[in-house]
């Protein structure tokens, strides 16, 4: 079974400064990834999805992945302390329903 | 856009009690799914079902029964409540195993 981990647990950057969220999966099979971001007491929702190798840039956001690296991160340039929440990464395989999240990165942006 | 509801926002049961949260999409999607997490962690599948009347296991499908009456709206029961058992219970749908959009969660709390 698809195994997908999350580091670092727990990252805290100031205003202004760059927060960088790692994934690694374990099925060279994935092809299909996406990051959520979950603030307090809501549901998780969409953030960007990555399909092809390299980076995907939107806006703040920049998400890289390289598959053969079973490697997939997330960049958030100019955090702000709105965008402090509960971070998940979640990978596909191509001809599977399942979705497989990781446990999450907590971002806390310091004003 | 569309929306998903989830009843009831609280609840809060007895020990050995069979508790039934709904979720109710106007997506039209075809899949949807319930996820369990635990204390901000990560989600957890428990059902998810890829049209009407289908049924999917989980990884933590036990201790619960799920039922898919119609396109829009899956509900899940807790077969027999665990004393102390606190958890967030989130619905989300998609269409095939495309991006997945949650609800706000049922928080629950067995006394």
């Amino acid at each position: 079974q698809q195994k997908v981990q999350q580091s670092p647990e727990s990252l805290i950057v100031p205003e202004g400064g760059m927060a960088s969220l790692n994934c690694t999966f374990s099925d060279r099979n994935s092809q299909y990834f996406w990051w959520y971001r979950q603030h307090s007491g809501e549901g998780p929702k969409a953030l960007m999805s990555i399909f092809s190798n390299g980076d995907k840039k939107e806006g703040r956001f920049t998400a890289h992945l390289n598959k053969a690296s079973l490697y997939v991160s997330l960049h958030i340039k100019d955090s702000q302390p709105s965008d402090s929440a509960l971070y998940f990464c979640a990978v596909r395989k191509n001809n599977n329903n399942r979705i497989f999240f990781g446990d999450g990165t907590q971002l806390v942006v310091k004003p | 856009g569309g929306i998903i509801t989830q009843t009831p926002k609280f609840l809060i049961g007895q020990e050995g009690q069979k508790l039934t949260l709904k979720c109710q999409q106007n997506f039209n999607h075809d899949t949807m799914y319930w996820y369990r997490q635990d204390s901000g962690k990560g989600l957890r599948l428990i059902y998810y079902s890829i049209t009407e009347n289908d049924l999917q296991k989980g990884d933590l499908s036990e201790g619960y029964d799920a039922s898919r009456e119609k396109k829009s709206s899956f509900s899940l029961t807790v077969t027999s409540a665990q004393k102390n058992e606190m958890a967030v219970f989130l619905c989300a749908s998609s269409i095939g195993p495309d991006t997945q959009y949650f609800g706000p969660g049922t928080r629950l709390l067995v006394l």
